[in-house]
């Protein structure tokens, strides 16, 4: 079965630190796209990226970073000189067909409660 | 309006009540979803919808009814829920349901039963 772990539960920084965002995932396909989402207190889950199976190259926007690692199964996430307004749940998740169709999922993580201070 | 909206966006309702949840999407997508995400656990897939066919019911109990009248809109009907049945309901949108599409969320409505 698919998983995705994010074995940090709460992470709390002072502004300015770097901090990084763990996600190991179980899958059989060798196919599957990752994602991150971040969810404010507002409750809405905003996009923040989409890497597929193929693509180890890790990418950077802005004061984002991803670090894909298919050899450990890890799509981590780390925030540079972070800011009050990072404070925000965040979830791994992956992308996995459904057994029969061409339809597909999402399965999350419990996600990652980040807290940065003034 | 824009993306993934959804109302009501808070809703208390008692266990005899019938309400309904509504999602619209103006994104020009053909798939949508409902998600139930409970505190201290992972978003639960409850509901697929692609080209307004359901493609998933992922055992969910029968007092939650989904509608899909047309690819911008999806519905939730409630009635007699439970207390456990309090969460955040998320819609969510994607272009065609596939492995390779982007899901993008509404704001979620917060359901109180009491």
């Amino acid at each position: 079965a698919q998983k995705v772990t994010q074995a940090q539960t709460e992470i709390s920084v002072v502004e300015k630190e770097d901090v990084t965002l763990d996600c190991v995932y179980e899958t059989r396909d060798t196919t599957y796209y990752l994602f991150w989402y971040k969810q404010p207190p507002s409750g809405e889950l905003v996009f923040l990226i989409r890497r597929n199976s193929f693509d180890e190259q890790n990418e950077i926007s802005g004061r984002y970073s991803w670090n894909f690692q298919k050899s450990t199964s890890s799509f981590n996430f780390t925030i540079t000189a972070s800011q009050v307004v990072d404070s925000a749940v965040y979830f791994c998740a992956l992308s996995e067909p459904f057994t029969s169709g061409a339809n597909s999922k999402l399965t999350f993580g419990k996600g990652i409660t980040l807290s940065v201070r003034p | 309006e824009t993306g993934v909206t959804q109302t009501p966006r808070h809703l208390v309702m008692g266990m005899t009540n019938k309400k309904s949840l509504k999602c619209e999407q103006h994104l020009g997508h053909n798939a949508m979803y409902w998600y139930k995400q409970s505190a201290k656990k992972p978003l639960e897939l409850m509901f697929v919808y692609s080209l307004e066919e359901r493609v998933e019911n992922n055992s969910v109990p029968s007092r939650f009814s989904p509608e899909c009248p047309n690819s911008s809109h999806l519905f939730l009907h409630l009635h007699t829920l439970q207390p456990e049945d309090s969460a955040l309901y998320l819609c969510a949108s994607s272009q065609e349901g596939l492995i390779t599409d982007t899901q993008y969320f509404g704001p979620g409505t917060r359901l109180t039963v009491l």
